[in-house]
């Protein structure tokens, strides 16, 4: 069927470096997907989305990338930060209809000082 | 920018229980509403949804139900809990005019 799903579960990095989070779907009647980074003991909160028409986007010390070609999805941190730890979910929704995003299993990204 | 507002944020219920879980919004009118729930370690499993007052969507057929009797009002209900029901369980919230999803502080459910 249908799924997000994520390559790495865990991903261990040194403060300062740069973290890469990848993501995979198969939906591709998808157009718009979703990173969300959740906290422990904490809802999931957005930090940047990216439509199908675009392969890139930016925001602070964040990029997304899309690769429509093999259905892949990143996630790059700049400088990576101690509070930058947490759980990375990747979301797909599917163009059309309401709002359901599916949400891939999560990355934990772990970063020691 | 919207808030979502749950609560309880921890409860701890015995077997065979009832249920409510109460989600309110801030600063959006007529949002789409969601009912969450994740077991630890995992992803997000969709278990309802919302588009307007008294329109709900059930993903999952189990022992839970929702209402939404207000416009930024959603609740989570069930008559008997099953063991199976713990969770961390979040409500969520899109505007209209927009695919940013907002989410609650969640409730942690432990249920004994």
């Amino acid at each position: 069927g249908e799924s997000v799903g994520l390559h790495l579960p865990t991903l261990s990095v040194q403060e300062g470096d740069n973290s890469i989070i990848n993501c995979a779907y198969s939906n591709s009647a998808s157009d718009y997907f979703i990173w969300y980074k959740q906290e422990s003991g904490k809802g999931p909160q957005f930090i940047i989305d990216i439509r199908s028409n675009m392969d890139k986007r930016q925001g602070q010390r964040v990029t997304v990338l899309l690769n429509k070609t093999v259905k892949h999805l990143s996630l790059q941190i700049a400088a990576t930060q101690p509070g930058d730890s947490a759980v990375y979910f990747c979301a797909e929704n599917m163009r059309g209809g309401s709002y359901i995003p599916t949400f891939g299993r999560g990355t934990s990204l772990i970063v020691h000082p | 920018s919207q808030t979502i507002h749950q609560w309880p944020a921890t409860l701890v219920q015995p077997v065979g229980s009832p249920l409510s879980l109460e989600c309110t919004v801030e600063g959006t009118s007529n949002p789409n509403l969601y009912w969450y729930r994740q077991a630890a370690g995992r992803g997000l499993q969709l278990l309802f949804y919302s588009v307007g007052i008294g329109q709900i969507s059930s993903e999952v057929p189990q022992n839970l139900s929702a209402s939404r009797p207000q416009d930024r009002q959603f609740i989570l209900s069930s008559k008997k809990l099953l063991l199976s029901d713990s969770g961390f369980y979040l409500c969520a919230s899109v505007a209209r005019n927009n695919y940013e999803q907002y989410f609650g502080p969640g409730t942690r459910l432990t249920v004994t």
